[in-house]
């Protein structure tokens, strides 16, 4: 099991761009969650997706949005991007009915707006 | 406001010295307190939860609802505890629950 895998793992991009991010879960889940961590900073929470649609959203604008597919991986766009984006942009996978401590993260994607 | 603080951004000590990473919280309710680490190079990963009250890797924290604290200690500090760790909580335990996570504290052991 490869446990949840992101990709692409760095990307720089340019202010003004469209940015997708993609994550496939942990084997066996199905909930999976996004969260954004600036330099120095801990993880902050935006979004989180089961059954294809969005259940809980942190205070990130609508420039931030999702998607979860029938198999479970998940996409993270952001629009119209700016310097304060570029971050560690981390997924977190749990199985459905799963305990907090079922949480299982990916090594993340690194974006650089420039 | 639901928050997480860690004051330290990094803490050095000595091989064999105690550890204490401080972690204050402030929420509404009774939230669920946990202990994230991260090695160098490797993923965002549990450490310890409150609630099971267990020792990992010879760390502990007890929850300290009256200092709303949830401080990490462990007794002799070892080489390969070098590595960032989040203090964190979430509203109910359950996965569908964000977690809050603090700032960080960056550990490092000297030998």
């Amino acid at each position: 099991d490869a446990g949840v895998t992101q990709s692409p793992t760095h990307l720089i991009k340019t202010r003004g761009q469209q940015v997708t991010l993609r994550c496939s879960p942990k084997s066996g889940h199905d909930t999976v969650s996004w969260y954004q961590q600036a330099l120095g900073q801990g993880p902050q929470f935006i979004f989180q997706y089961y059954e294809e649609e969005e259940r809980q959203r942190g205070n990130f604008p609508d420039r931030f949005s999702g998607h979860q597919f029938p198999n479970y991986s998940s996409e993270l766009n952001v629009n119209a991007l700016l310097l304060g984006d570029s971050a560690l942009y981390l997924c977190a996978s749990s199985p459905v009915g799963g305990l907090s401590e079922k949480l299982f993260f990916g090594s993340g994607t690194q974006l650089s707006v420039l | 406001a639901q928050r997480v603080t860690q004051p330290e951004k990094l803490l050095s000590v000595f091989k064999g010295a105690p550890v204490e990473l401080k972690c204050n919280y402030s929420y509404s309710g009774s939230p669920e307190l946990f202990w994230y680490v991260q090695y160098s190079r490797q993923r965002l990963q549990l450490l310890l939860r409150h609630i099971s009250r267990e020792s990992i890797k010879g760390f502990t924290a007890d929850l300290n609802k009256g200092e709303t604290s949830f401080h990490l200690k462990k007794p002799f500090a070892q080489e390969e505890d070098s590595a960032m760790y989040y203090c964190a909580l979430t509203g109910q335990r359950s996965s569908a629950s964000k977690i809050i996570f603090g700032s960080g504290t960056r550990l490092s052991i000297r030998p």
